[in-house]
């Protein structure tokens, strides 16, 4: 069974700081995707990344795959009250199996 | 936002009593999923289907049944609901899958709570 761990599991800070949270394994991931999902909605996607090594920004977010493709970060530069929310990440496979395995979550707090 | 529509978005009912859930998406795409979301175990896949009447078992489907008799629609069953499927679920549409690193998009959530 592949298992994603996201850290931390909480993360409180104040609007302005910068953040880094993690997502391991110990499972190689063809694919590695990022969703955030707010309150009493579904998660939303936010980057998809497939290259060990890869770097992709999105605004203030800057995601990287790792380069043996079996953990990832999403850094947050001055962090906005909008960034709050349930972040998870989501690993894809290509061994013929339509599965996502998803993380356990980190849910951020932006204090204004 | 893709067309993904979960009925009924919230349900309270007894333990025993038979359940069943509805994913609608009218953006006729191959592949939909049902996940369970706990606190501390991020999304668990419980089924899901790659086209009309196909469908396979994710790491909780015990307890849970699935059925998709047409593209558009992906039922989520449980027959005699229990305490521990309090939850929150949540259906999904991928175009091709995971293995051309598809996103899924997801519905807004149906809270269940068995009492």
């Amino acid at each position: 069974t592949q298992l994603l761990e996201q850290s931390p599991q909480f993360l409180s800070i104040q609007e302005g700081e910068n953040l880094t949270v993690y997502c391991n394994s110990s499972s190689v991931f063809s694919s590695l995707q990022w969703y955030r999902q707010e309150p009493g909605e579904g998660p939303v996607l936010l980057v998809t990344v497939v290259t060990g090594g890869e770097v992709k920004k999105l605004k203030r977010l800057t995601f990287q795959f790792g380069d043996a493709r079996k953990d990832s970060s999403l850094h947050i530069t001055a962090a906005q009250t909008g960034d709050t929310g349930l972040y998870l990440c989501a690993g894809g496979t290509n061994f013929g199996n339509e599965k996502l395995t998803f993380g356990t979550g980190t849910r951020l707090t932006i204090i204004p | 936002d893709a067309g993904i529509t979960q009925s009924p978005r919230h349900k309270v009912t007894e333990t025993g009593t038979p359940v069943t859930l509805r994913c609608h998406q009218t953006e006729n795409h191959r592949y939909m999923y049902w996940y369970r979301q706990d606190p501390g175990h991020g999304l668990r896949l419980i089924h899901y289907s790659y086209g009309v009447k196909d469908t396979d078992k994710g790491e909780v489907s015990d307890g849970y049944s699935v059925s998709r008799s047409k593209t558009e629609d992906f039922l989520l069953t449980l027959e005699s609901a229990t305490s521990s499927q309090t939850s929150v679920y949540f259906c999904a549409i991928s175009r091709t899958g995971t293995m051309s690193n598809q996103p899924q998009h997801f519905g807004d959530g149906t809270r269940l709570s068995i009492l």
